[in-house]
């Protein structure tokens, strides 16, 4: 059972479009959300967070809005670039208890920006 | 400073075999995770620790799975016997302290890609 959902296996945009990443989950405990972002025989790379008190977290080009009625948050990428292109995961944690730490991730959209 | 070190990066072994993989985390970091990452499931957690202790063993699939971190600078998983559906890239990560690991900076390692024929 997935607790946390990328329905879109890939996405294809114009170098200077705007990318945006979708995330859907299930468990209403979870609290805070994380993208990361993976490069072919890499391993991924945390990009950008958000708590669950907030509904928005912005750093430079990269955008991640939370709509915790919705279960749901999304990356925005403005403006997308052709080094962008990568999968990127969604992850999703709850604190306290024995699940502290534990990160439930998605399956992960791949992004292809074409110049 | 270096990264978190896995290796092998690559193996391919036939079903029944013993596989190992292997894991140096970040120097200092207290707390390691071992995902696996298959293209219909994408990245699951297997298992983690905590200053050496196995914390959460849940997401380790059967019996034939298990890790072991013997000190702070090392931790292996194996799979006895390996079998076909095995087949997937292993990733391990470490986290500074319990504050790293709420804002999410777990540093992976590049991955063991495992090909059990």
């Amino acid at each position: 059972d997935q607790q946390v959902k990328q329905n879109s296996p890939s996405l294809s945009v114009q170098e200077g479009r705007i990318s945006i990443l979708n995330c859907d989950y299930t468990n209403s405990m979870f609290d805070y959300f994380l993208w990361y972002k993976k490069y072919p025989a890499e391993g991924p790379t945390f990009l950008i967070s958000i708590s669950s008190i907030k509904d928005k977290n912005e750093d430079g080009r990269f955008t991640v809005f939370l709509n915790k009625s919705a279960k749901h948050l999304s990356l925005h990428i403005v403006p997308s670039q052709p080094g962008d292109s990568a999968v990127y995961f969604c992850a999703a944690s709850s604190d306290g208890g024995t699940s502290y730490g534990k990160l439930t991730f998605g399956q992960g959209t791949i992004l292809t920006v074409h110049p | 400073d270096a990264g978190v070190i896995q290796s092998p990066r690559h193996e391919v072994t036939e079903m029944g075999q013993e596989v190992t993989l292997r894991c140096k985390p970040i120097s200092g970091h207290d707390y390691l995770f071992w995902y696996r990452q298959t293209m219909m499931r994408g990245l699951e957690l297997l298992i983690y620790f905590n200053n050496n202790v196995p914390i959460d063993d849940s997401g380790m699939p059967e019996d034939r799975f298990s890790a072991k971190m013997p000190n702070a600078s090392f931790s292996t998983l194996k799979i006895q016997p390996s079998e076909p559906r095995d087949s997937a890239v292993y990733f391990c990560a470490s986290s500074l302290d319990p504050s790293g690991v709420a804002t999410g900076e777990l540093f992976f390692g590049e991955g063991s890609r495992l090909t059990v024929l």
